[in-house]
């Protein structure tokens, strides 16, 4: 079936440096697209979300990036923190409720 | 606080035993989504459900079933456990459209 998938598995960055953390989908049907934090022993986390009718949407310290011409989603994180660390995972939606994950992405914050 | 509740965060049953993972969400929301987490493959999805007595598989049904008897609650039974279910189990809930929000996540461990 389709999935959603990740570039890198892991990426590490300077504490106070930009992270961009990318994605491919492959499902052009989805609704709308979402990223998730996991920090260590705990369940995933919303950190902001995308319908597919946009392809930019900001929140606090965080920018989504869709490009549907390529079936890219990226998460955008600005003076990346030591908490920031944790697995990053990318999400989409069909028909408002099937959900379905990649991968993941560990960050490493470097103090 | 909205709350995912899972009824184990730690499991460990024999090879064949009949298991039940409950799975409890005090938002009124319509979705509920059973995921397994392995290390390098993400969240993959088992079953979700949309409504009271409604399932759909997900990318990994087989082993698998579910009950939604009612909207609060989604049980996932592992009919005859294997050691190849040995996994970390979560569960979340959505309103259609929205985010989803996770549980703690039970760890089954087959022996």
């Amino acid at each position: 079936g389709e999935s959603v998938g990740l570039h890198l598995p892991t990426l590490s960055v300077q504490e106070g440096d930009n992270s961009i953390i990318n994605c491919a989908y492959s499902n052009s049907a989805s609704d709308y697209f979402i990223w998730y934090k996991q920090e260590s022993g705990k369940g995933p986390q919303f950190i902001i979300d995308i319908r597919s009718n946009m392809d930019k949407r900001q929140g606090q310290r965080v920018t989504v990036l869709l490009n549907k011409t390529v079936k890219h989603l990226s998460l955008q994180i600005a003076a990346t923190q030591p908490g920031d660390s944790a697995v990053y995972f990318c999400a989409e939606a069909y028909n408002n409720n099937d959900m379905r994950f990649g991968a993941g992405t560990r960050l490493t914050v470097k103090p | 606080d909205v709350k995912v509740t899972q009824s184990s965060r730690y499991l460990v049953k024999r090879t064949g035993e009949k298991v039940f993972l409950e799975c409890v969400q005090d938002m009124d929301h319509e979705n509920m989504f059973w995921y397994r987490q392995d290390p390098g493959l993400g969240l993959r999805l088992i079953y979700f459900s949309y409504d009271v007595k409604m399932k759909e598989k997900g990318d990994i049904p087989e082993g698998y079933s579910v009950s939604r008897e009612k909207k609060e609650r989604f049980s996932l039974i592992l009919e005859s456990a294997s050691t190849n279910q040995t996994s970390m189990y979560l569960c979340a809930s959505s309103l259609q459209g929205h985010e989803a929000f996770f549980g703690q996540g039970t760890r089954l461990t087959v022996v």
